[in-house]
């Protein structure tokens, strides 16, 4: 079965300071990659989502990068963090060609 | 661009009592896909139901939804609610764009809280 990870759990961060958010999932190969936003009162909105290893796409402008580095990694960073950048952040994993996409537990981040 | 709306932000419900959680759609793909996840306190959002072909009804966990391409609509039912149905759900679309995106537009999330 697959199982997806995601870390910190939580993260309490200073404005203008460096974030890294890990998501790993176990369990399936070449797996479709995403990140997912969802500020305090908004909705879930894609980041970003990768096919496969080395290849991330950015679908909304956040100040916010992410990168595969390995087939089953999925990190999202920045060197300065925003009050803005608050929220959760949610992975998600699909099949190659399926619709269907699995969540991780999330990060709850907040930046003071 | 593709957008959901869930109507209610907050249902609360007597167990036992029906539940209706609205969604409506649009979007310009007509191989759109409809889903409603559930997030309970402290888990992953996991999938509940996924659309099937207009006007087919797909069940899962006693929980109920049919898409109306006409009305562009995917609301959520169940005929009796249950204490532990108490979570908050989101509807969301995908568009079914080839391309490898499988991008999912959620609506706001609805919190449905069933009271004894």
């Amino acid at each position: 079965a697959q199982t997806i990870h995601q870390w910190p759990v939580a993260e309490i961060k200073a404005v203008g300071s460096p974030l890294s958010l890990g998501c790993t999932i176990k369990g399936k190969s070449s797996p479709n990659l995403y990140w997912y936003w969802q500020a305090t009162g908004g909705t879930l909105q894609q980041l970003f989502y990768s096919i496969t290893v080395g290849q991330v796409e950015s679908v909304v402008q956040l100040n916010l990068s992410a990168s595969r580095p390995k087939d089953d990694q999925f990190i999202l960073s920045t060197e300065k963090l925003l009050l803005s950048h608050s929220g959760f952040y949610l992975c998600a994993w699909s099949h190659t060609g399926e619709d269907t996409q699995y969540f991780g537990p999330g990060t709850r981040l907040l930046v003071l | 661009g593709d957008s959901v709306t869930q109507k209610e932000g907050l249902v609360t419900l007597t167990e036992g009592l029906p539940v209706m959680l609205n969604c409506t759609y649009q979007t310009i793909y007509s191989n759109a896909f409809l889903f409603w996840y559930v997030h309970y306190l402290n888990e992953s959002p996991r999938l509940l139901l996924k659309s099937s072909t207009d006007n087919k009804r797909t069940e899962h966990q006693g929980f109920h939804a049919t898409l109306h391409k006409s009305s562009s609509s995917f609301h959520l039912q169940k005929s009796s609610a249950q204490l532990s149905d108490s979570a908050l759900y989101y509807c969301a679309l995908s568009d079914g764009a080839t391309g490898g995106n499988n991008k999912l537009t959620f609506g706001q999330g609805t919190v449905l809280s069933v009271i004894p």
